[in-house]
């Protein structure tokens, strides 16, 4: 299987806490992706880092990738209760392919 | 529209029939991807379109899944003789061009096979 994984498959913090996920995948790839999803919802870009970047900002999220790894994280800072979702990373190539996903849940 | 919309938004078949899943893309979008999500797991790839192109279908589970985009911009993914397996939600994507783009999802089609 060409499925890559995200670790913690579960993550529960506070309000405030910074928090950080972690990407693995198997295939080279053009660029990674990441993606919320609210329960009952589609997915929601939030990021895209190339095979040619190492490191990116935007708001509250950072992304980094080690494409020597096959591995990314993603850094929310200051989380919100808002921030409660399931994180997907896709690993693109010709559609992404995706882990099952980070549930974060951030309590107030 | 403003965004990828999915019909219907809800589906419950019986097993045996076939269903039919819209999915509108956002306007201008050349790519179209389809996914499954099963439950408490990330979407899985079905098939990709490029306008009325399919250009990868290596993701269908089945000879009965079947998908088009005639005109290259509405898309309707089919399946036939469903089975129990085949519950999932079912989501849309589209994007600019291609895997460099990022993709804008729509709400999904949740199907529940009885």
């Amino acid at each position: 299987s060409q499925q890559g994984e995200e670790d913690p498959q579960a993550l529960s913090i506070q309000e405030g806490e910074n928090a950080t996920m972690n990407c693995s995948y198997k295939t080279s790839i053009n660029n990674l992706q990441w993606y919320r999803q609210n329960s009952g919802r589609g997915l929601v870009h939030l990021i895209l880092i190339r095979s040619n970047e190492r490191e990116k900002h935007s708001g509250r999220l950072r992304v980094t990738l080690d494409t020597s790894k096959k591995s990314s994280s993603l850094l929310i800072t200051a989380s919100r209760a808002a921030d409660t979702a399931s994180y997907f990373c896709g690993q693109a190539g010709t559609a992404l392919i995706f882990g099952k996903g980070t549930t974060l849940s951030v309590s107030s | 529209g403003a965004g990828v919309s999915q019909s219907p938004r809800y589906k419950v078949a019986k097993r045996g029939q076939d269903v039919a899943l819209r999915c509108d893309p956002i306007s201008g979008h050349v790519s179209l991807f389809w996914y499954q999500q099963a439950l408490g797991q990330g979407p899985e790839f079905l098939t990709y379109f490029q306008n009325e192109a399919q250009l990868d279908k290596s993701g269908l589970p089945s000879d009965r899944f079947f998908a088009e985009r005639p005109e290259g911009s509405v898309s309707t993914l089919k399946i036939q003789r469903t089975q129990q397996e085949d519950s999932a939600v079912y989501l849309c994507a589209s994007s600019l061009a291609g895997e460099s783009y990022e993709q804008y999802f729509g709400p999904g089609t949740r199907l529940t096979v009885t």
